[in-house]
């Protein structure tokens, strides 16, 4: 069974810190996918990393996919209390091609 | 923008009482998939549809738990009895030609919330 494990699980922090979230798993996906969800809402799709060693950026947020296609790291420089949300990522298995998501790590961000 | 829409966005009922939950996929979305969020669990995938074709629904406890696309507009996910640990909240999201594979994104719905008493 292929697991995603995300940490840290809760993240309280300043406006203004930088924070990193990681993702990891000891299975290959063939890509990733990293969402934000708010209260009462649905995950919305923030990237999708797809070739190992990718390192995206959004605006504040920089996303990278390991080496080997096992791991990634969400980097959110400066945070801001809008950055506040449950951070999940979701990696795709080549065998099946479905979504197996990790159990988020809620982001709270104080002004 | 085009969005999935769940409906009820809320349900509470009693143990033992059929519900049904509704999606309507965007248009034009040929895959559709079936979600449920705990605290404990996370998200986990139940069922999903590709051309209105169910693909694989090994995520679903299939004595209580139902799910079909009657048509392209729209996805049902039934559960029959409902039993107090089936609350949770059921989200349907939707993708393009091979949508949530590879590169595709998946959109979500904004869930819907069900309480069993």
């Amino acid at each position: 069974t292929q697991l995603l494990e995300q940490s840290p699980q809760f993240l309280s922090i300043q406006e203004g810190e930088n924070l990193t979230v990681y993702c990891n798993s000891s299975s290959v996906f063939s890509s990733l996918q990293w969402y934000r969800q708010e209260p009462g809402e649905g995950p919305v799709l923030l990237v999708t990393v797809v070739t190992g060693g990718e390192v995206k950026k959004l605006k504040r947020l920089t996303f990278q996919f390991g080496d080997a296609r096992k791991d990634s790291s969400l980097h959110i420089t400066a945070a801001q209390t809008g950055d506040t949300g449950l951070y999940l990522c979701a990696g795709v298995s080549g065998n099946t091609g479905k979504l197996i998501f990790g159990q988020g790590t809620t982001l709270q961000v104080k002004p | 923008d085009a969005r999935v829409t769940q409906t009820p966005r809320h349900k509470v009922t009693e143990m033992g009482q059929e519900v049904t939950m509704r999606c309507q996929p965007i248009l034009g979305h040929n895959t559709v998939f079936w979600y449920r969020q705990t605290m404990m669990q996370g998200l986990e995938l139940l069922a999903y549809f590709r051309n209105r074709a169910p693909l694989d629904d090994s995520g679903m406890p299939k004595d209580r738990f139902s799910a079909e696309m009657p048509d392209a507009t729209l996805a049902t996910l039934k559960i029959q009895p409902s039993e107090p640990r089936d609350s949770a909240v059921y989200f349907c999201a939707s993708g393009p030609q091979g949508g949530g594979t590879l590169n595709q994104p998946q959109h979500f719905g904004d869930g819907t919330r069900l309480s069993i008493l």
